[in-house]
């Protein structure tokens, strides 16, 4: 069965970076996209950007560009997330989410990874 | 960014009840719409995409119609394990932007 399992959850201070793993399995790892969505505590899902580990395509939401960077590792089937410049604000439950097909984005979330809390905090 | 709204923000209900959650895009967005269900704790889970389309292993109660700018999403008879935040989300164009949600708690 389709799996996607992340990192652990972590503290980081404002003003450092945050890298977040995200190791699939039970499908073939280059065949689908892969999203990150976060979500702030008691708060609504927020989308940030999508990858495809077939050639590395990525599309970030506007709001994090500069900020995130979105890779993949497919000799571990596995994808990361990094957010730099972290604020206060950016503490959150981040989700992995398989998403599209090889170069194609779907926006269509069907298996999601049980999420990584990021907190910042001085 | 296409801005996603739904009504009611929440709602009390009972076992075998009909419910029914409304999501509307702020622009057109043709069918390109989809529910998930989260339970607290948990990642979301997708019900519905296509706007009507049946995610494979989602009960049947579940049922999504609408085109264009507004959406719905009923549940047939709500079961226990029903109660829960509802999410739209718009995958017509990029960012992807989910509504607040709605919560569907226990009268």
């Amino acid at each position: 069965q389709v799996q996607l399992v992340q990192s652990g959850a972590g503290v980081k201070k404002p003003g450092a970076s945050v890298k977040v793993s995200c190791k699939a399995s039970g499908y073939s790892f280059t065949n689908y996209g892969i999203s990150w969505v976060r979500q702030a505590p008691g708060q609504g899902l927020e989308w940030m950007g999508w990858i495809s580990p077939y050639n590395g395509d990525t599309n970030y939401a506007q709001r994090f560009q500069g900020r995130v960077t979105m890779t993949t590792d497919t000799s571990t089937n596995t994808a990361y997330m990094e957010l730099r410049s972290l604020r206060s604000d950016d503490s959150a439950v981040y989700y992995c989410g398989r998403d599209g097909r090889r170069v194609s984005i779907f926006g269509v979330i069907d298996s999601w990874g049980q999420g990584t809390l990021v907190t910042v905090s001085s | 960014d296409i801005q996603m709204t739904q009504s009611p923000s929440s709602l009390s209900a009972s076992v075998g009840d009909r419910v029914t959650i409304t999501c509307r895009a702020s622009q057109r967005i043709n069918t390109y719409l989809n529910w998930y269900q989260q339970n607290p704790g948990k990642a979301p889970k997708l019900l519905i995409h296509a706007a009507s389309s049946l995610q494979s292993g989602v009960p049947s109660r579940f049922s999504g119609s609408g085109f264009g700018t507004d959406f719905t999403l009923t549940i047939s008879s709500l079961q226990p394990e029903d109660f829960a935040t509802y999410y739209c989300q718009q995958s017509y164009s990029t960012p992807f932007t989910f509504g607040p949600g709605t919560k569907v708690d226990i009268k």
